[in-house]
């Protein structure tokens, strides 16, 4: 698969305090998404981004949360103020168009809210 | 709107048994298809896709997935399983628009006993 930087990994926050998610997905692709997993609700299409400008948010749960991409080699994902329902993985993926239509995913970053 | 279907949510085989997990989808116009495979606490990778041509489509691992637009299905087969391909598996669409967003079914769990 093409590389992407998630960062953090894993983390562990207490409600009410700022999350913020980080992906820095591989040069070329033109598409970013951002999806959440969880157990009860699988995987859900947060918002995703079409050459840095985003193109639909209605997967964005509340006003809470926010994602930006100021350019095209970086993108976050803020939560505030978290919640433990948020507790979930968060990946980033993005289309890399010489390799078609497929959509990659990162490794995820694993976030816990209590 | 767009929809997926994995009836089965937990399949347990024995290795060298047979697998066939089920999906389907609702959308009238051109698909892309695609199945992840998820192995424990890792992301989602990509084991094969359908884009056009032949319905019959190869993926990594020896897995296979046949296109059948009639009955609206992609089902993943695998003539003969091993322990390592113990995972959780997704099948997912995009309506073959310019989007290129996935729809995610919510999973299959399988596991496999040595």
């Amino acid at each position: 698969d093409a590389g992407v930087i998630q960062s953090p990994r894993h983390e562990v926050t207490e409600m009410g305090q700022e999350v913020t998610l980080r992906c820095k997905p591989i040069s070329g692709h033109d598409y970013l998404f951002w999806y959440r997993q969880t157990m009860m609700r699988g995987l859900e299409l947060l918002i995703y981004f079409n050459n840095n400008v985003p193109i639909d948010d209605s997967g964005m749960p509340e006003d809470r949360f926010s994602a930006k991409m100021p350019n095209a080699s970086f993108s976050t994902l803020k939560i505030q103020p978290s919640e433990p329902r948020d507790s979930a993985v968060y990946f980033c993926a993005w289309r890399h168009p010489p390799s078609g239509n497929t959509i990659y995913f990162g490794e995820g970053s694993w976030l816990t809210v209590v | 709107a767009q929809s997926v279907s994995q009836h089965n949510h937990h399949v347990i085989l024995s290795e060298a048994a047979s697998l066939e997990l089920g999906c389907n989808y609702s959308y009238g116009g051109t698909v892309n298809l695609f199945w992840y495979v998820q192995y424990p606490g890792q992301h989602l990778q990509l084991l094969l896709k359908y884009f056009s041509g032949d319905p019959l489509v190869k993926g990594i691992k020896g897995f296979e997935a046949e296109f059948i637009k009639s009955k609206f299905s992609f089902n993943l087969r695998k003539p003969s399983v091993q322990w390592s391909d113990t995972a959780e598996y997704f099948c997912a669409v995009n309506a073959g628009d310019s989007s290129y967003k996935l729809i995610f079914g919510s999973g299959t769990r399988l596991l496999v006993r040595p």
